[in-house]
């Protein structure tokens, strides 16, 4: 149980363009999902928090324009990467949790952006 | 500044010793801590959670020990196997309660040789 997936796993796109990555819970509903990136050999950083239903919460730094996000459903979230640059090239990870007393959080197996 | 560490870069263990990973903080007081076992290219994949008022969890060969005193988290793999070979990460979260994003260590990439 507790499965979370990501489509697409990987994505090549030109600079200027706009990539969405989407994220869904396919056997539990998602109180809150969570987007993360993560550089090569670095931790995962947390972009954003989302509850359905309601606008997401970004961390600092993050351009909450660039990268926009819709939770429109408690299963499905997507990330949208606006005119991307070839800076934004990263590995974005989505996160589940069904809330409850702890953040267990289940992790979607991850989408691999490059951009050229 | 709040900052979570995680002992190396890389362990390297002999097939069937036990592997003992460990995760300093910082500026933190955790509800709970959490080990995540990532493959390459992979998300990571949920292991054991710790709850502040516990000093020891285990499932099956892990065990993870939690001391806010020392404010430090050991994981240990027993008899070890080249199939545990992968980047193990520690995460904290610190909102005392309720969902919220994790903060987590760069990993500890664990190979095990047979």
């Amino acid at each position: 149980g507790a499965v979370v997936s990501q489509h697409p796993s990987r994505v090549i796109c030109k600079s200027g363009t706009s990539v969405k990555i989407e994220c869904r819970s396919l056997d539990f509903q998602a109180t809150t999902m969570f987007w993360y990136r993560q550089f090569p050999k670095q931790s995962l950083m947390l972009m954003a928090t989302s509850n359905e239903g309601s606008k997401a919460t970004y961390e600092q730094g993050v351009e909450k324009d660039k990268f926009l996000i819709n939770h429109a459903s408690l299963t499905l979230s997507t990330l949208t990467v606006t005119s991307a640059h070839p800076e934004d090239s990263s590995f974005y990870i989505c996160s589940a949790s069904w809330g409850g007393d702890t953040d267990t959080q289940y992790f979607g197996p991850g989408t691999r952006l490059t951009v050229l | 500044s709040q900052k979570i560490e995680q002992n190396s870069e890389a362990l390297n263990i002999q097939e069937g010793k036990t592997a003992t990973l460990t995760c300093n903080y910082t500026n933190y007081s955790p509800a709970y801590l959490q080990w995540y076992r990532q493959d390459p290219g992979r998300g990571p994949v949920f292991l054991l959670l710790i709850r502040e008022n516990e000093k020891e969890k285990r499932k099956e060969r892990l065990k993870v020990t939690f001391d806010t005193t020392l404010k430090q988290s050991l994981f240990h793999i027993t008899a070890s196997q080249p199939a545990d070979s992968a980047t193990y990460l520690c995460a904290l979260d610190d909102s005392g309660g309720g969902a919220d994003g994790l903060t987590f260590g760069k990993g500890t990439h664990l190979i095990i040789q047979p």
